[in-house]
């Protein structure tokens, strides 16, 4: 049991270059969210989804797209990346109910240049 | 809009100490409660969830507490150790799953 994933776990661009974040899950969540943690801003939701087919913007969703074709994966994409998007990412999922403990992968460090 | 502040922003204690973490959110409908940690350069590792229903939770020598009217939580860590050095953030759980995060307060416990 893998729990989430998240590749690349470092990625390097240039203004204006897109890239796609990978996230996968191994234990059957409907839930899923993509965040970003910046210094002295915490962690801020960028998009989620409820079920495969259904996402929804977050707090911060500007200049991400997010799609989600199965239950496993929920892929964030960068259309064009600007210096604003250096950042670390992080994918979450869970299940919904009374008990709703999320899960987090290990990360994604970006740095555009 | 659900906005999580995190009391103190940094700690330093000698080891053995009994610490308090505190948390607090301004809007009272939430569904659950989580305390994570997170070490340097490292992703977040969940310590406790609180349901809305529950009062506390207790794992080995952590104690999360939960008041919802008052819209605080607390994380109490006994017998500290160097080891438990790490930041310690608080969120809440709204619908969606989506979560609200405080800024975190890092933690160095001294030997």
């Amino acid at each position: 049991n893998a729990g989430v994933t998240q590749t690349p776990k470092f990625q390097v661009l240039k203004t204006g270059q897109s890239m796609t974040l990978q996230c996968a899950q191994d234990m059957n969540h409907e839930y899923m969210s993509w965040y970003r943690q910046d210094p002295g801003m915490g962690l801020r939701l960028i998009h989620y989804s409820v079920g495969a087919g259904i996402t929804d913007q977050g707090e911060v969703p500007n200049g991400y797209n997010v799609s989600r074709s199965t239950t496993e994966d929920f892929p964030l994409r960068l259309l064009s990346a600007a210096p604003s998007q250096t950042s670390v990412y992080f994918c979450a999922s869970s299940n919904p109910g009374g008990y709703n403990e999320q899960f987090f992968g290990p990360g994604t460090r970006l740095t555009v240049l | 809009k659900q906005e999580v502040t995190q009391i103190p922003a940094a700690l330093s204690v000698p080891e053995g100490e009994n610490l308090v973490l505190n948390c607090s959110f301004t809007d009272s409908a939430i569904y659950n409660l989580q305390w994570f940690r997170q070490d340097p350069g490292k992703g977040l590792t969940s310590l406790l969830l609180i349901q809305s229903s529950q009062r506390e939770q207790t794992s080995g020598r952590l104690n999360a507490s939960l008041d919802k009217s008052s819209g605080r939580s607390t994380l109490y860590i006994a017998a500290s150790q160097p080891g438990d050095s790490a930041t310690y953030l608080c969120a809440v759980i709204w619908w969606g799953n989506k979560l609200v995060f405080g800024a975190g307060t890092i933690l160095r416990v001294k030997s």
